[in-house]
């Protein structure tokens, strides 16, 4: 079946430092759409990412991420993190435009310094 | 902004209880989904439903029933808990096309098992 693979646990960082959280993926279909959801303290997960063509960067809140068919990544990027940023990250899959049941990677907890 | 009410938002069940958890959502999305979060595992899919009268089994449908009675309701029914049971549940709620395979998530329900 499908998987999803991230940046495992907990990533820190200095608030104003560059975010990469990491995200692979594996699926026997040639037309994935790739999602990035967001779940801060005591919330639930909400979208901020998504993405079915390959090599464009979409954009969102100051994220950005591009969908790589060809290394099967989906990488969410930030020029500067935010305290606001400290949450939990889930990147997930679905093989089907129609059906949208997605798999979802077991998140990468980001935690914003000042 | 999509609407997805679960309820109850906390529960103690003792083992070999019976356990039914409700979602309500007001958006007339056809697909809706239970996931379970645990620490380690991200949001793994129990049940999932393409309208009234369906149901599927996600990726852990062990111990778990699901029910669909109508477009606007899903419950996870948890026929004999058991302490492995101990999680929090999301409720969420999807369409196709303009937003397709974004989920929409109810605010979970914390659920103790003892």
């Amino acid at each position: 079946g499908d998987s999803v693979t991230q940046t495992e646990g907990l990533v820190t960082l200095t608030e104003g430092l560059p975010v990469m959280l990491n995200c692979t993926y594996q699926t026997i279909y040639s037309n994935p759409f790739l999602f990035w959801y967001v779940q801060h303290l005591n919330e639930s997960p909400r979208l901020l990412l998504k993405s079915f063509t390959d090599n464009k960067r979409t954009e969102h809140q100051g994220f950005h991420a591009t969908l790589h068919k060809s290394s099967s990544s989906f990488h969410l990027q930030k020029s500067s993190a935010q305290l606001s940023d400290s949450a939990l990250y889930y990147c997930a899959l679905s093989e089907s435009q129609v059906v949208g049941q997605l798999t979802f990677g077991r998140g990468t907890r980001l935690q914003v310094y000042a | 902004e999509a609407a997805v009410t679960q309820s109850p938002r906390n529960k103690v069940a003792v083992t070999g209880g019976k356990v039914t958890l409700s979602c309500n959502q007001t958006n007339n999305h056809n697909n809706m989904y239970w996931y379970r979060q645990d620490t380690g595992h991200g949001l793994r899919l129990i049940h999932y439903s393409y309208g009234a009268g369906s149901t599927e089994k996600g990726d852990i449908p062990d111990g778990y029933k699901a029910s669909r009675p109508s477009q606007e309701n899903f419950s996870l029914i948890l026929e004999l808990a058991t302490p492995s049971q101990t999680s929090v549940y999301f409720c969420a709620s999807g369409d196709t096309g303009g937003e397709q395979n974004t989920l929409y998530f109810g605010a979970g329900t914390r659920l103790s098992v003892l």
